[in-house]
């Protein structure tokens, strides 16, 4: 697609049990970005994909959290054991490192809300 | 770690000019972002600015950056209902992680 593109938009789950979000960078793009945002909060950084470099893991916030990526194409980001402190949109962004500037391109994020 | 400030909210008259500050810490950065999120959508750049520039201008939008004091401003000429939104600043220096602040609510009243 010409976009990013994540799934599912919504997912509602109970207290202690595990989700599985997916994001589609736009094709050709290197780096993939993980993203939390609280309501009423900024972006909070979780975890960043280059390529096949070893990703940068340091915004995680716990161990119940991973993500995977292959190549270049798509990401997950699973949660284990969720809390209802997880509840968040998760925004996940490309970028192809082409050139200064870098830009990042988001998609419309999946709204996670844990019961 | 570095820090980018925004205001929360901002309320603006339709066809006012509005403006939104931002500023930051990192003294390394090298571009900074406007981004605008409207609800239930991801982020969408509007525009950035090389840290070597004081102004960039498109269109109704004009961004004013003060290095020294790290001060950057988002001026949207000729406010429309369809500028409300929350206006997202960031920043982009030795890290290839930007850093975001808070976001700004833009809301556009008759």
């Amino acid at each position: 697609g010409a976009g990013v593109s994540q799934s599912p938009s919504n997912k509602v789950t109970e207290k202690g049990k595990d989700v599985e979000l997916r994001c589609d960078p736009i094709s050709g793009h290197t780096a993939l970005y993980w993203y939390r945002q609280r309501l009423g909060q900024g972006l909070e950084f979780l975890i960043y994909f280059q390529g096949n470099s070893a990703p940068d893991k340091s915004g995680l916030p716990s161990d119940r959290f991973s993500a995977e990526r292959t190549g270049e194409s798509v990401s997950t980001l699973t949660i284990q054991r969720t809390q209802q402190e997880d509840s968040a949109v998760y925004l996940c962004a490309s970028s192809s490192q082409a050139g200064g500037t870098d830009t990042q391109y988001f998609g419309p994020g999946t709204r996670l809300t844990v019961l | 770690g570095e820090d980018v400030e925004q205001s929360l909210f901002l309320s603006v008259r339709e066809g006012d000019s509005s403006v939104i500050n931002c500023t930051y810490t990192d003294s390394s950065s090298t571009y900074l972002y406007w981004y605008k999120q409207e609800p239930g959508a991801g982020l969408q750049l509007l525009t950035y600015i090389f840290s070597n520039m004081d102004m960039k201008q498109d269109q109704r939008l004009t961004v004013l950056l003060n290095k020294k004091d790290k001060h950057l401003s988002l001026r949207i000429a000729d406010t429309q209902t369809g500028d409300s939104a929350i206006y997202f600043c960031a920043e982009k220096g030795g890290s290839y992680i930007p850093t975001f602040g808070r976001g700004t609510s833009l809301i556009v009243h008759p």
